[in-house]
């Protein structure tokens, strides 16, 4: 069936560097592809999101970028700062309304 | 314009009691989905409703749950006869359109323990 996987499940990076989180997914007709952001004891919040007509997407420190071949997308956080600490979910369009999750990242901004 | 409004945020029940979860959508939005998210773990799809239709509820478990999402009023989850399997966050999320034209707004959660 239709899929999301994401990765690192953790990924732990000095204040001030750069995360990456990476997703590759399974359906082909998929479109749409958003980023989430869920702090602790708090419901998701969309961050970013990327069109399959566009290849990157840039919005202050956060980017993403898209490569429908080889059907992966990325998050980028660049100067990253304690308040980016949260879990970080991936998710693409699924050929009916859906939207397919990925399994989540924890990032860890260590000061 | 307020976001999306959940209540109870927390919720204890014991084995066989009833847990119902209330979710008002955002002003203006007409879809609503039920996720499930057990600690540490990711976001599980229940339901989506649209205004007085479930549209699908291929992510509930056909026994002791329901959802519905009247004319007026809020979105209802409603839990029967609940296990201790059943403790984890509720969401409730809403959009405008559907989910491949527009974002997706979601609650603060409720909490479901069961003792």
């Amino acid at each position: 069936g239709e899929n999301v996987e994401q990765h690192p499940s953790t990924l732990s990076v000095q204040e001030g560097d750069s995360a990456v989180i990476k997703c590759t997914y399974s359906d082909s007709a998929s479109n749409y592809f958003p980023w989430y952001k869920q702090e602790l004891g708090k419901g998701p919040q969309l961050i970013i999101d990327i069109r399959s007509n566009v290849g990157e997407k840039k919005d202050q420190r956060i980017a993403v970028t898209l490569n429908k071949t080889a059907k992966h997308f990325s998050l980028h956080i660049t100067e990253t700062q304690p308040e980016d600490s949260a879990v970080y979910f991936c998710a693409a369009s699924s050929s009916n309304y859906q939207l397919i999750w990925g399994a989540g990242t924890k990032l860890i901004i260590k000061p | 314009n307020a976001g999306v409004m959940q209540n109870p945020r927390h919720l204890v029940r014991r084995r066989g009691q009833e847990a119902r979860l209330r979710c008002s959508p955002m002003k203006g939005h007409s879809h609503v989905y039920w996720y499930r998210q057990l600690p540490e773990e990711g976001l599980k799809f229940m339901v989506y409703l649209q205004k007085e239709n479930i549209i699908d509820e291929s992510g509930m478990p056909k026994e002791r749950f329901s959802a519905e999402f009247p004319k007026e009023g809020p979105s209802i989850l409603r839990i029967q006869q609940v296990v201790r399997g059943d403790s984890a966050a509720y969401f409730c999320a809403s959009s405008r359109t559907g989910l491949n034209t527009g974002e997706l707004f979601f609650g603060e959660g409720s909490r479901l323990t069961v003792l």
